[in-house]
């Protein structure tokens, strides 16, 4: 069962441009809410997390808004580059295991 | 800081016969992954150790994959005999606590 939907599945965006991927969930026991950003042949890097306590959390182009009523959040990057170009996952975590569900991804292109 | 260390990268198998990933986590974790990641999909735990003990083995198809972590350090993943559903990138990580997780660069299994 997934534990969390996420969409779209690719997104292509000029460069300059804003990236926006969405994630929802269902199950309000997770408090930990991380994007993680996947280059070919690499392993999932923490890109920037977010705790539900907050509605928006920035990180230089990297901004996580968050919903909390609607178990909804989300990614935006802001003037998108084409080093962007990857494969972003959200997750859900905050269990007293530490294990992260994971969502399918979103493939990002970024065009110059 | 050195990262977590996967070996081997990429390995080609065929159906029915055994194989074994190595996974060295960032010195000082104590909680350890192992995450399956099928093409296309985002990863899924199969098991989690802290320190040489495990909290989490509920995804593992424990007729055919077993993991030991020895010493709490280094840990093992085999598969025995795989399968062809088996073919995905087997990614461990590591985390001080229940966040921040990083990850290895993987192992590629292409089972023929």
């Amino acid at each position: 069962q997934q534990q969390v939907k996420q969409s779209p599945q690719s997104l292509i965006v000029q460069k300059g441009g804003i990236s926006i991927i969405n994630c929802a969930y269902e199950n309000t026991a997770f408090d930990y809410f991380p994007w993680y950003q996947q280059f070919p042949g690499k392993g999932p890097a923490l890109l920037i997390a977010i705790r539900p306590d907050v509605s928006e959390k920035k990180e230089g182009r990297f901004t996580i808004s968050f919903n909390k009523s609607a178990k909804q959040f989300s990614l935006h990057i802001m003037d998108s580059q084409p080093g962007d170009s990857a494969t972003y996952f959200c997750a859900l975590g905050g269990s007293t295991l530490g294990r992260l569900y994971f969502g399918r991804g979103t493939q990002l292109t970024v065009w110059p | 800081e050195a990262g977590v260390a996967q070996s081997p990268r990429y390995k080609i198998i065929e159906k029915r016969q055994s194989v074994a990933f190595w996974c060295n986590p960032i010195s000082g974790h104590a909680t350890l992954y192992w995450y399956q990641q099928i093409l296309g999909q985002g990863p899924k735990l199969l098991i989690q150790f802290q320190n040489n003990g495990v909290v989490d083995d509920s995804q593992l198809p424990k007729d055919r994959f077993s993991a030991e972590r020895l010493k709490g350090v280094d840990s093992t993943l085999k598969i025995q005999p795989a399968k062809l559903e088996d073919s995905a990138v087997y990614l461990c990580a590591s985390s001080l606590g229940r966040e921040r997780a990083f990850f290895g660069q993987g192992t590629r299994l292409t089972v023929v």
